[in-house]
């Protein structure tokens, strides 16, 4: 079966530190990654998927598969990206996205 | 252009009322999927439709969950004989394509007491 884990509830850091929001999975085929995000009073949307290999806001991920890990990073955190950020795994072979129980990141000035 | 539109916000319900919860999907979306997420926890899937079809069911937690999307667009997800760990946010999220990029509504916030 599969399964994400987000082992952080709450990750607080000042401003212009790096920041790396941890995600590991468990998944016996090979997975689709994403990383979606919940700004403050606004709905769920997609922050990346490792697929597209793009960086958004400045947020990069990359899927380790030795590690079965797909950690968010970002070299130099701003308040703006204080939110709710989730995990999230596609299986090869249905539409059931699975979701990790988030990480809740503050950036503090 | 309008987002997924989720009806109503909030809901109270006494404990054994039945309750109806409305999606409306991105125009042209074909596929919607409906979540549960109970404080604290990330959202978990219930189900998921392609067009009118019902394509997976399995993360219903009971036959007291019924979804359907009768014309292929507007879904209504309903409880029956609500409990309070029915209580819970619910989500609604489409996809233009299958295995597209989900696009969330708002949810509704259903209090059963």
């Amino acid at each position: 079966a599969q399964r994400v884990t987000q082992p952080e509830k709450l990750l607080s850091v000042f401003k212009g530190a790096p920041v790396e929001l941890k995600c590991n999975y468990s998944y016996s085929g090979s997975p689709e990654l994403f990383w979606y995000v919940q700004y403050s009073r606004q709905r769920l949307q997609l922050l990346l998927r490792h697929i597209s290999r793009e960086s958004i806001k400045g947020f990069t991920a990359d899927l380790n598969k030795g590690e079965t890990s797909f950690h968010l990073k970002k070299p130099f955190a701003q308040e703006e990206d204080s939110a709710m950020y989730y995990c999230a795994l596609l299986s090869y072979n249905n539409n059931d996205m699975r979701f990790g129980a988030g990480t809740r990141l503050t950036v503090k000035p | 252009g309008a987002g997924v539109s989720q009806s109503p916000r909030y809901k109270v319900a006494k404990r054994g009322q039945d309750v109806a919860l409305r999606c409306d999907p991105i125009s042209g979306h074909v596929s919607l999927f409906w979540y549960q997420q109970a404080l604290g926890q990330g959202p978990e899937f219930l189900t998921y439709f392609q067009n009118e079809a019902q394509l997976d069911k399995s993360g219903l937690p009971s036959d007291r969950f019924f979804a359907e999307r009768p014309e292929g667009s507007v879904s209504t997800l309903k409880i029956q004989r609500t409990q309070q760990e029915d209580s819970a946010v619910y989500l609604c999220a489409s996809s233009l394509v299958q295995r597209g990029t989900l696009h969330f509504g708002n949810g509704t916030r259903l209090t059963v007491t």
